[in-house]
């Protein structure tokens, strides 16, 4: 159980270029999800929490307009980035959670996103 | 500021041999995650702890968590080179939902 899935594992998309990565609960509902930003050999870095139906909130320093969150349904959420650049180049992870019910997150396998 | 520390970040280690992980945290939290990364692919949930005093262990590797030191553990034992990979440790601040993870520490077991 609480399987995650990401779309898709890996993305190559030209400079100016928008691309969408796909997050979602296969077995269960989340009612909250989470993107993490992860570069080489780093720790990953929490971007935002998404809630069913709500907007996204933003950590400090990550912006809002380049990585728009969308969390249309208890299954399904989705991060557009906008107008790539190179140095938007790296693995996105995404979790989800039952926020209210348990802490655990569970986590999708990761999208590579290189910009050339 | 929220910080996650663990100690070592990188560590080579003999077959065989046993050692420990360290992960200190800044802020109150009963609950403290680790997991396993291999080299391009996400993370593997290893342990969940819950409470303060929790302990657990699966094969070769035992976790543990003090959260009056805000301390927990990850002792690695008879390593075997199978066990190569980083190791996060994640905080979930009370009340938050959120995680904060730990700087990794990358694991090397030599033959």
């Amino acid at each position: 159980g609480a399987v995650v899935s990401q779309h898709p594992s890996r993305v190559i998309c030209k400079s100016g270029t928008s691309v969408k990565i796909e997050c979602r609960s296969l077995d269960f509902q989340a009612t909250t999800m989470f993107w993490y930003r992860q570069f080489p050999k780093k720790s990953l870095m929490l971007m935002a929490t998404s809630n069913e139906g709500s907007k996204a909130t933003y950590e400090q320093g990550v912006e809002k307009d380049k990585f728009l969150i969308n969390h249309a349904s208890l299954t399904l959420s989705t991060l557009t980035v906008t107008s790539a650049h190179p140095e938007d180049s790296s693995f996105y992870i995404c979790s989800a959670s039952l926020a209210g019910v348990s802490y655990e997150q569970y986590f999708g396998p990761g999208t590579r996103l290189t910009v050339t | 500021e929220l910080k996650v520390e663990q100690n070592p970040l990188f560590l080579s280690m003999q077959e065989g041999k046993n050692y420990t992980i360290y992960c200190n945290y800044s802020t109150t939290s009963d609950r403290l995650y680790w997991y396993r990364q291999d080299p391009g692919k996400s993370l593997e949930s290893l342990f969940v702890l819950l409470s303060n005093g929790a302990v657990k262990q699966e094969g070769r590797l035992m976790a543990s968590l003090d959260t009056k030191a805000r301390l927990s553990t990850l002792h690695i034992t008879a390593a075997v080179h199978d066990l190569s990979a980083t190791y996060f440790c994640a905080v979930d601040p009370s009340g938050t939902y959120k995680y904060i993870f730990g700087t990794g520490t990358r694991l090397k077991v030599l033959a």
